[in-house]
């Protein structure tokens, strides 16, 4: 199925380590962004999102950064912590195309304490 | 309810088999989608629905399924004649606006033996 590419499957970092997982994304048109957070077992879970207008957007202790030149999106967590294991999901809002909303295969991270 | 509901959670039917999944929306998001996820993969989209219409269907599989929504609310995804490459968590999410944060259930579960 249609999908956004991430550029790594997995990522290891220690307890109190800054993360940083990236994201390509396929569609120039795309104007709306969503990082989502899964756990084992339960459904995706909002983190922070961004518009086509922003390069940058802070939450609580994380930041989605934006480059539409080379269509890369990337979310940074600070002070990495064991909760913060889980897969994460990039996602992108093709306007141009209805409207859906297509995620990438996601990025496995763990955490070590 | 506060979130987006599914039903059944579990769903175990004989290859061959109708099946027909549930999801409750938030009150008042006009935005619905639908997506299949296998084991260790990402987030395969299959339909979406704004308010009662579906501008994108262009994921969903096959024939063999389909989806609707009425009133602007609940949505059923029916998958017919079930095999066992149906096997996977379906997901359900909800937005008030298309370009505004969606929020997923916890999945449905179908294992076709």
């Amino acid at each position: 199925g249609e999908s956004v590419g991430l550029h790594l499957p997995t990522l290891s970092v220690q307890e109190g380590d800054n993360s940083i997982i990236n994201c390509a994304y396929s569609n120039s048109a795309s104007d709306y962004f969503i990082w989502y957070k899964q756990e084992s077992g339960k459904g995706p879970q909002f983190i922070i999102d961004i518009r086509s207008n922003m390069d940058k957007r802070q939450g609580q202790r994380v930041t989605v950064l934006l480059n539409k030149t080379v269509k890369h999106l990337s979310l940074q967590i600070a002070a990495t912590q064991p909760g913060d294991s889980a897969v994460y999901f990039c996602a992108e809002k093709w306007n141009n195309q209805g409207g859906k909303l297509i995620f990438g295969q996601g990025t496995e991270l763990s955490v070590k304490p | 309810g506060a979130g987006v509901s599914q039903s059944p959670s579990n769903k175990v039917t004989e290859k061959g088999k109708d099946v027909e999944l549930r999801c409750d929306p938030i009150s008042g998001h006009t935005a619905l989608y639908w997506y299949r996820q296998s084991l260790g993969q990402g987030l395969e989209f299959l339909i979406y629905f704004q308010g009662n219409s579906a501008p994108d269907k262009s994921g969903l599989p096959s024939d063999r399924f389909s989806a609707e929504r009425t009133g602007g609310s609940v949505s059923t995804l029916t998958i017919q004649r079930t095999q066992q490459e149906d096997s996977a968590v379906y997901l359900c999410a909800s937005s008030f606006q298309p370009n505004t944060e969606a929020f997923f259930g916890q999945g449905t579960r179908l294992t076709v033996v």
